[in-house]
């Protein structure tokens, strides 16, 4: 079974600082993804990035990129130029790729404030 | 035009009532997924459904049954609440069930039980 570890269970920023959220994850899947979810204080669970395993490049989204390291199993978030707005729980989660059923596997979260 | 809507955003219930939450996408999705999320904010999936049919279903107790009148509408029923039912409850749709279609989650059902 696949397991994901986000060991900062909360961490503290000033605003326009750049912030780097950790996750871990046991799998022996060579196909998967893996994924970046933020839920503000509105309870709403947005996603944030998107990265396949058998890709190379680190996948950006504007201010929020990541360092995907395979063999590591490793998938930490940057956050550059942080704003308030980005105050929120940070889950990572794994998805196996292929056919069949499949589902997202949560990390326990990093609770993130940005602070003025 | 909200893309996954649940109803209702709060539900608060007795020990022993039975309650169900409503879910419904108008993405065009094959795929919708119930999950739990716990007090210390822990997300773990209950249930999947296909095009209405169910293709994942966690160790859930046999008080929880989902059911699946379309692929548009997922609805989840919960019989002989206890206490520790009390979490929020996510409604979920994806493209398809392939992996990598990203889930996109409704907003949440809060039910607490008293």
């Amino acid at each position: 079974a696949q397991t994901v570890t986000q060991s900062q269970p909360e961490m503290s920023v000033q605003e326009a600082e750049t912030v780097t959220l950790s996750c871990t994850y046991d799998t022996s899947e060579n196909n998967y993804y893996l994924f970046w979810y933020k839920q503000p204080p509105s309870r709403q669970m947005i996603l944030v990035i998107r990265q396949e395993a058998y890709k190379q490049q680190n996948a950006t989204e504007n201010r929020f990129s990541v360092n995907f390291q395979k063999a590591a199993k490793s998938f930490s978030l940057k956050i550059s130029d942080s704003q308030l707005g980005d105050t929120a729980m940070y889950f990572c989660a794994f998805m196996k790729g292929g056919g069949g059923a499949q589902k997202l596997v949560f990390g326990q979260g990093t609770r993130l404030t940005i602070n003025p | 035009d909200t893309a996954v809507s649940q109803t209702p955003k709060y539900l608060v219930t007795q020990m022993g009532n039975d309650k169900s939450i409503k879910c419904e996408q108008n993405l065009g999705h094959d795929t919708m997924y119930w999950y739990k999320q716990d007090s210390k904010k822990f997300l773990k999936i209950m249930f999947s459904y296909n095009n209405k049919e169910l293709i994942i279903n966690e160790t859930v107790p046999n008080r929880f049954s989902p059911k699946s009148p379309d692929k548009a509408h997922l609805n989840l029923h919960i019989n002989s609440l206890e206490l520790g039912d009390s979490a929020v409850y996510f409604c979920a749709s994806s493209e398809r069930a392939l992996g990598g279609s990203p889930l996109h989650f409704g907003n949440g059902t809060r039910l607490t039980v008293t």
